[in-house]
């Protein structure tokens, strides 16, 4: 078991530019969870999935922000057009179906910067 | 609308006393309240949770205490070590397995 695995670490990118984040899960947990955490902020739900199923998004989640979790195992987040206010830590989770206190196991996160 | 509020951006504790770290939430329909450590350059990490059907849970130095009438819930660390030092993170759990968060405490354990 190697935790929940975020790649990359950090991100800079031009405003305007699309970038793509990466998570492999816990491999035996087959629900995955995306967050966002700004600075001074506690992290914000963004979306979740059932293995492959997309089941819940938030408002957050504006069209340029789209997930995919294709073969229920490792997921992509994408940003297209990236604006500043999307400068933050982009956290995966995941959890089996009934984690003990129902407690997500996060990944380290990926940091975005846009300039 | 913040749903799960830390009003405490931070505490100070000597080692070796008690951490209490506090919690406030509005919507009656959360049936787990989860707290998570967050160390700098690392993701949450999760250390106890209570189910609202509960006032009181305890693991080792941690214990969660809520009250369900106040909508307020607690974490003691007892005794406080300078690993405890980070950021407290107070979630939520709504309907399915969303978590919503408060925005944490910073707890520093001094020697």
């Amino acid at each position: 078991d190697t935790g929940v695995s975020q790649d990359p670490r950090h991100k800079i990118t031009k405003r305007g530019q699309n970038v793509t984040f990466r998570c492999d899960p816990i491999s035996e947990h087959n629900r995955l969870y995306w967050y966002r955490q700004t600075l001074g902020q506690g992290p914000e739900f963004l979306t979740y999935f059932q293995n492959e199923a997309q089941l819940e998004k938030s408002r957050l989640l504006s069209d340029r922000f789209s997930a995919e979790r294709p073969k229920g195992s490792f997921s992509t987040l994408e940003i297209q057009r990236t604006e500043q206010g999307d400068s933050a830590m982009y956290l995966c989770a995941s959890s089996s179906p009934a984690p003990i206190g129902y407690g997500y196991t996060f990944g380290s996160g990926t940091r975005l910067t846009v300039v | 609308d913040q749903q799960v509020k830390q009003n405490s951006p931070s505490l100070s504790v000597q080692e070796g006393r008690i951490s209490i770290l506090n919690c406030d939430y509005t919507n009656s329909m959360f049936d787990y309240f989860l707290w998570y450590k967050k160390y700098p350059a690392e993701g949450p990490t999760f250390l106890i949770s209570i189910s609202s059907i509960k006032d009181k849970n305890e693991d080792g130095r941690f214990t969660v205490f809520l009250n369900k009438s106040a909508k307020h819930l607690s974490l003691h660390i007892v005794p406080s070590q300078p690993g405890d030092s980070a950021v407290y993170f107070c979630a939520a759990r709504e309907y399915g397995n969303k978590l919503v968060f408060g925005a944490g405490t910073i707890l520093r354990v001094k020697s």
